[in-house]
């Protein structure tokens, strides 16, 4: 299975601010997506990012919001902009591999 | 179309007991159901998964029962341990993983 290691683990921030959050694979995968999960809420799928180009959101999700880079295909990147308290969450990155999803340990995070 | 119910939203179970996990899905063309254990702190692990050609797959103490007819699957965690305590979550979508979505999960606690 892959490796996944995601920084920072857990963060505190103040409303208005950004937090960019990384990603690294120990090894090249096609599929990279990022998703969300709200305190004692199920996961729910924030976008697809695209090595090369732009990330594939889904419905209630924008870039504005949610930047996403993927500069190769072992790192991404998540920013959460411009933060209310309704952001605090846990924001885990994902990867297809052997056609298997796996889960980075997850960034908690919490907007005061 | 795209919902996963997951039921019951908590469960206690004896050690030495079994445990019982049930999920319903609306999309008849997901092909791919996983399941994933979670525990405080740590991104969701993939247990044990079942492609619709098959009614059940066994794993050690895990097994899923796939009925297609019914659009049902489940978990049975038989001779439950105090360490399989934690949140289950299954999930439903299409062969390699891609954009899966997720039920509402299910908090086990195994009592000793």
């Amino acid at each position: 299975s892959a490796v996944i290691s995601q920084k920072p683990s857990r963060d505190i921030c103040q409303r208005g601010t950004s937090l960019t959050i990384q990603c690294q694979v120990d090894s090249q995968v096609t599929m990279m997506f990022w998703y969300r999960q709200q305190p004692g809420q199920s996961l729910t799928l924030i976008a697809t990012a695209n090595q090369g180009s732009e990330a594939t959101y889904e419905s209630g999700f924008v870039i504005d919001k949610f930047p996403i880079s993927r500069p190769n295909l072992t790192f991404s990147t998540l920013t959460v902009s411009n933060m209310s308290p309704e952001d605090s969450s846990i924001y885990l990155c994902s990867v297809v591999s052997y056609e298997k999803l796996f889960f980075g340990s997850g960034t908690q995070l919490s907007v005061l | 179309q795209q919902q996963v119910k997951q039921s019951p939203q908590s469960l206690i179970v004896q050690k030495g007991g079994i445990s019982i996990i049930n999920c319903a899905y609306e999309n008849t063309a997901f092909d791919y159901f996983p399941w994933y254990q979670q525990f405080p702190g740590k991104g969701p692990a993939l247990l044990i998964a079942i492609r619709p050609d098959v009614s059940e797959k066994k794993e050690g103490r895990f097994t899923i029962s796939f009925n297609k007819s019914a659009k049902q699957f489940s978990l049975h965690i038989m001779d439950s341990q105090p360490g399989d305590s934690a949140t289950y979550f299954c999930a439903a979508g299409f062969e390699g993983g891609n954009k899966l979505v997720f039920g509402a999960g299910t908090i086990l606690r195994v009592k000793s």
